[in-house]
C-alpha cells in the first residue's frame, strides 16, 4: 500500500524555539494532507487540512500563526511549530490522501507520527 | 457536522475468544465511508477494515468483520480468535464521500486488552 513518512520521529526542543516536522508521501501524489494532534490516551484531533499549492484550512481553536503548514509539492507537507512552549508537547500525526494513483480517493494513509517535547 | 461515538473506553477479551467493539455515528449524508483503525503502542495508525455505505454486505478481513447497520447508524467491529497482538487502541472513523479533501472524523477510541 501507499507509504507516508514523517521526520523526525522524536524531537526535543527548548521553549521559544521553532520546530519543523516533515510529512512525505513516498509512492503516491498526495493532493491533500491532514495534520492531527494526539494527547496521551486520547483520540486524534484534526488541526488542519492542506491542499497542494494553496493555504491550509485550520480547525477552530488552532492558532495558524503558531502552527504553520506548508504543502508546496504533491509529496511534501510541513508543520512548523513556532515559538514552542511546553503546552505544545504532544504527538503529531500526518495523513495523506489522493484522488488518483495507488491511493484511492477514500483512503488516507498515516505517517508514523512525531513526538514533540518542549522543555 | 458528523459525529462518531464509541461508548466503550476499555474492553478486554481472553485470547482465542471473540470480542465486539461498538461504534455509532450521526450523519445526514446517504453515502460515506466508515473505517476501523488500530493504534498499537507504537502509535502507528493501521487500517483494519473499511465499509462503503452504499454496500449492504458487511466487510470482512480475515479475523475482523463488521456489522454495519445503516438505518441504525451503527458500525461494530468483531474480532474473532483474538490474539495478543490485537491489544491496541481501536478508533472508529467516518469520512464523507467527497474524495481527497475531507478529513476523517474519529471516535474517542476503545482500548482493547487481550488476556493470555
Amino acid at each position: 500500500g501507499a507509504v507516508v513518512s514523517q521526520h523526525p520521529s522524536r524531537v526535543i526542543c527548548k521553549s521559544g524555539t521553532s520546530v519543523k516536522i516533515e510529512c512525505r508521501s513516498l509512492d503516491f501524489q498526495a493532493t491533500t494532507m491532514f495534520w492531527y494532534r494526539q494527547f496521551p490516551k486520547k483520540s486524534l484531533m484534526l488541526m488542519a487540512t492542506s491542499n497542494e499549492g494553496s493555504k491550509a484550512t485550520y480547525e477552530q481553536g488552532v492558532e495558524k500563526d503558531k502552527f504553520l503548514i506548508n504543502h508546496a509539492s504533491l509529496t511534501l507537507s510541513t508543520l512548523t511549530v513556532t515559538s514552542a512552549h511546553p503546552e505544545d508537547s504532544s504527538f503529531y500525526i500526518c495523513s495523506a490522501g489522493s484522488t488518483s494513483g495507488r491511493a484511492l480517493g477514500h483512503e488516507q494513509y498515516f505517517g508514523p507520527g512525531t513526538r514533540l517535547t518542549v522543555t | 457536522a458528523q459525529t462518531v461515538t464509541q461508548s466503550q473506553p476499555e474492553m478486554s477479551v481472553q485470547e482465542a475468544e471473540t470480542v465486539t467493539l461498538s461504534c455509532t455515528y450521526d450523519t445526514s449524508e446517504s453515502d460515506y465511508y466508515l473505517f476501523w483503525y488500530k493504534q498499537p503502542p507504537s502509535r502507528q495508525m493501521i487500517l483494519v477494515i473499511r465499509q462503503e455505505a452504499y454496500k449492504q454486505q458487511n466487510a470482512t478481513e480475515n479475523r475482523f468483520s463488521v456489522n454495519f447497520q445503516k438505518a441504525a447508524k451503527s458500525f461494530s467491529l468483531k474480532i474473532s480468535d483474538s490474539q495478543l497482538g490485537d491489544a491496541a487502541m481501536y478508533f472508529c472513523a467516518y469520512r464523507s464521500v467527497d474524495s481527497g479533501n475531507t478529513p476523517l472524523v474519529f471516535g474517542k477510541g476503545t482500548r482493547l486488552s487481550v488476556i493470555a
